[in-house]
């Protein structure tokens, strides 16, 4: 069984730039989650697909955006990138919706915004 | 809205010591409570769940019980060893949008 895997691993940016995260869930999930984890905080809630469609959103801008294919991997854009957004982006997948069951977080994209 | 409060780290403790690592919530309605742990260089996984009032989640030697009237889920473990060093995240979800409120985080440290 192949895990949550997560691409690249590490990024540099600069200010103004766009960015795309990538995310391979876990077989047989239908659902992915991303989240953004700052560094000593707790992860927090961008987002959810489900089905390919989005399925609930946190409080972040619409500068955050994302995709989800027929296989169920998935694409966090950003867009128009501020020093703030330097962080770890963690996708996650589970079956049906995250906040009542197990999810499986990959390792994880580092984005360093210069 | 609803949160999730955790005790400040880092802990450091010997192994074999008694560990308890505080967890209290705000939220409406019924949630779901977890615990996830991330280890050095892996993502983080689930380490146990409780999904109703008086529930104990339990793994590893680890356990904790959804509270309700203390609205907490403290996490505790009787002997420590050096391999459960590790950042420890509660989180509250249900209900919530399909999301999870995660805690700060509390790392904790063993020391042979």
């Amino acid at each position: 069984e192949t895990g949550v895997t997560q691409s690249p691993t590490h990024l540099i940016k600069t200010r103004g730039q766009q960015v795309t995260l990538r995310c391979s869930s876990q077989s047989g999930h239908n659902t992915v989650s991303w989240y953004q984890q700052a560094l000593g905080q707790g992860p927090q809630f961008i987002f959810q697909y489900y089905r390919e469609e989005e399925n609930g959103r946190g409080n972040f801008p619409p500068r955050f955006s994302g995709l989800q294919f027929p296989n169920y991997s998935s694409e966090l854009n950003v867009n128009a990138l501020e020093l703030d957004d330097s962080a770890l982006y963690l996708c996650a997948s589970s079956t049906g919706l995250a906040d009542t069951g197990e999810l499986f977080f990959g390792e994880g994209s580092r984005l360093t915004v210069l | 809205g609803n949160s999730v409060t955790q005790m400040e780290g880092p802990v450091t403790l010997s192994e074999e010591a008694f560990l308890t690592i505080n967890c209290t919530y705000t939220a409406t309605g019924y949630p779901s409570l977890f615990w996830y742990v991330q280890y050095p260089g892996e993502g983080l996984q689930l380490l146990l769940k409780a999904t109703k009032a008086d529930d104990k989640g339990s793994n590893k030697g680890f356990e904790a019980t959804y509270r309700k009237e203390t609205t907490s889920f403290h996490l505790e473990k009787g002997s420590v060893q050096v391999s459960d060093s590790a950042v420890y995240f509660c989180a509250l979800g249900g209900n919530q949008g399909g999301k999870l409120i995660f805690g700060q985080g509390t790392e904790l440290s063993v020391k042979p």
